[in-house]
Parts: structure tokens; sequence; C-alpha cells
């Protein structure tokens, strides 16, 4: 059974950035590809990206290019994204997910790091 | 990429059989047997129940399928039980590579 883990809930003012991280059990993140979801309060869930297990190649939704930036440490197997220029409608539970190669859904979601932005 | 369109709500008796539509276009939905679904309980992680249009994962209750049909998936839930009340998510791969969710609905259980 794959755990993923998130980092902790954020706190930032408007223009300010934050960086997210995420690791799972074993080596998951050398297989899997990793994608990012966004959840607004009172919204739907948003597909933001997605990051391919050799870290190499990254998409993203259109909505958030050049906003956000999604990475991978392969020493320590963690994954990050970082969200810039931040704005209140930037507010959201932020989820990772793990995908199995060429299976197209997602059976293992991370617990969401809730990211504030408020002045 | 635009969101996949679903019903804001849906509701109905228990026991009853309820169906959710998501509505993509040949892009997504259309052209792949890429679509699955998601139940969400507010505060808890959304939770796989249906993949690949109608596969089910393991422990998932026989009383959820799904199917398709042209750019719309559907999303059946027979024999509605209070616990089934929550909001309903569909997802689809697009030709792009990249993913889309649909709006979401919110199943009331009458």
């Amino acid at each position: 059974q794959v755990q993923v883990v998130q980092s902790g809930a954020e706190v930032r003012e408007p223009g300010a950035s934050v960086k997210l991280s995420c690791k799972a059990s074993g080596n998951t993140f050398t297989y899997y590809y990793t994608h990012w979801v966004r959840q607004a309060p009172g919204q739907g869930l948003e597909w933001m990206g997605v990051i391919d297990p050799s870290g190499t190649t990254i998409k993203y939704a259109q909505k958030f290019q050049g906003g956000v930036t999604m990475s991978k440490d392969r020493f320590t197997t963690t994954l990050y994204m970082e969200l810039s220029s931040l704005r209140s409608e930037d507010t959201a539970i932020y989820y990772c997910l793990i995908e199995e190669p060429q299976t197209y859904f997602f059976d293992y979601w991370g617990q969401g790091t809730l990211v504030t932005v408020s002045s | 990429q635009s969101a996949l369109t679903q019903p804001a709500s849906v509701s109905g008796s228990p026991g009853q059989s309820i169906t959710i539509s998501c509505t993509g276009t040949n892009s997504d939905v259309g052209i792949f047997n890429r679509v699955s679904w998601y139940q969400h309980h507010p505060g808890k992680v959304p939770k796989l129940i249906i993949y690949e249009v109608y596969k089910r994962p393991s422990g998932i209750s026989d009383r959820f399928s799904g199917s398709k049909s042209g750019n719309t998936a559907s999303l059946t839930i027979s024999g509605l039980q209070a616990e089934d009340e929550t909001d309903y998510y569909c997802c689809s791969n697009v030709n792009t590579g990249l993913y889309v969710f649909g709006t979401g609905t919110k199943v009331t259980v009458l």
C-alpha cells in the first residue's frame, strides 16, 4: 500500500511564494507519475499538472503555466510544487496524487496541504 | 481546457438509483476510455470509485457502476444509501497528455 505524505499547512501574504512537498513510501516516485490537484473553498477539484517518474517531463494545465513550478529531488525522492505571486484566490487545499504508469487514474492521494493567502 | 460538465446536484430516495452525467469533448471523454470517478466527503481525501469508464477498484461496492456514450460518461449509484450523500467528480485524460476534472455533483439522499 502506497502512502503519500504532504507538508503541513502554510499561510502567506499576497504576492509571496510557497513551496509544498510530497513524499511517498518506498521508491514510489521512481516509477510513478505524480500529479497535483487543488480544491478552493466551495469549489471543485482542479487538475494542476503532472511530473513523470524521471522528473524531466512536466506538464501544466494552461491556467497554471507560469505561476506553478513542479520539481523532483531524485536523491530524497521528494516532490515539490512552488506557487508564486500568490493571490487570495489561491487559498485552497493542494493534493499530491500518484498515478501508476499508463493507468490514467489516481488511487493514491496525499492528505492535502492547506495554503491560506491573506494579508 | 474547460472542466467536464456535471449536474450541480442530483437527489434520490433511499433504495433508488441515480445517474450522474459527465460531458466532455472528442478530445477527452469521447476519445479515450480513461474516465475515472471520485467520491469526496468534505474534510476527507477523494476516493477512487470507478476507473477506465466502468471498472471498480477492489473494495468498492457494486452499487457503483460506470458507462460512456460518445462524449458523455455516466456514474450510476444503485440502491442509494445515506452514506452515498456527498460530492462526486469525474476526471478524464486529454489528448494533450493533460487531465481535466468535472465540475462536481452533490448527491443528496432524500
